[in-house]
């Protein structure tokens, strides 16, 4: 399987941060690659897919990139309701595998 | 709206069975792929499985630590798909999600439900 590493595991931050999440795939997953923000208690929520394509209704603030093995995710300017944790993705080789997730915390 | 209603959860003994429900409501059911993940206590996510679309012929994959326990099906006639989970260990445990594919033509899950917990103890 496509071992997915995150980093960091914690992220302390304030509102109006800039915050970048990486994650590295053990082998290349081209850019199949997609981000999911988690709140306690709700269902996770697609954010960002094909590695750097936003999905429709998500705030312009969310960014990906990346290919191959290395991938960011970017939030401009961090929002209350970004506290959270996130996770990636990927979806090119059976399993499907996700990274141990990014908790966003208030610094 | 478009959502998914996962059911079926509950306690049970290890080595019994227990099948899932995912409904869907909001959408035509049968042009997507539906995906199923958990999330166990104290851990991430770990993906399950998937079936297509219909239209693409309705064809499974597993993850390997399920292949062979569990089984995913779909009746589109009444939109809802199933998770068959048969062996059960005390380590399949958790809050099990069903999802959908964000678009007709796509597996990348874009809906989730928000799951139903499974409990597998003596």
């Amino acid at each position: 399987d496509i071992q997915l590493t995150q980093s960091p595991s914690t992220l302390s931050a304030s509102v109006g941060d800039r915050v970048t999440i990486t994650c590295r795939a053990s082998q290349t997953v081209v850019t199949w690659l997609a981000w999911y923000q988690r709140r306690p208690g709700q269902a996770p929520n697609l954010l960002i897919y094909k590695a750097s394509t936003l999905e429709s209704g998500v705030p312009s603030r969310f960014s990906g990139s990346g290919s191959g093995t290395e991938f960011t995710l970017t939030i401009s300017s961090l929002q209350p309701d970004d506290f959270a944790t996130y996770y990636c993705l990927q979806y090119y080789r059976y399993s499907w595998t996700f990274g141990h997730g990014t908790k966003v915390e208030v610094k | 709206e478009m959502q998914l209603v996962e059911s079926g959860g509950g306690l049970v003994q290890p080595g019994r069975s227990l099948r899932l429900s995912c409904t869907s409501s909001g959408f035509t059911f049968s042009d997507y792929a539906v995906s199923w993940f958990r999330q166990s206590p104290g851990s991430g996510l770990e993906w399950l499985g998937f079936i297509t679309r219909t239209p693409s012929g309705g064809t499974t994959e597993y993850a390997a630590s399920v292949k062979g326990r569990f089984i995913i099906s779909r009746d589109d006639s009444n939109s809802v798909a199933y998770l068959q989970m048969n062996s059960l260990k005390t380590e399949d445990t958790g809050l099990y999600h069903c999802a959908r594919g964000r678009v007709e033509m796509a597996t990348v899950p874009g809906i989730w439900g928000q799951g139903t917990v499974v409990t597998v103890s003596s």
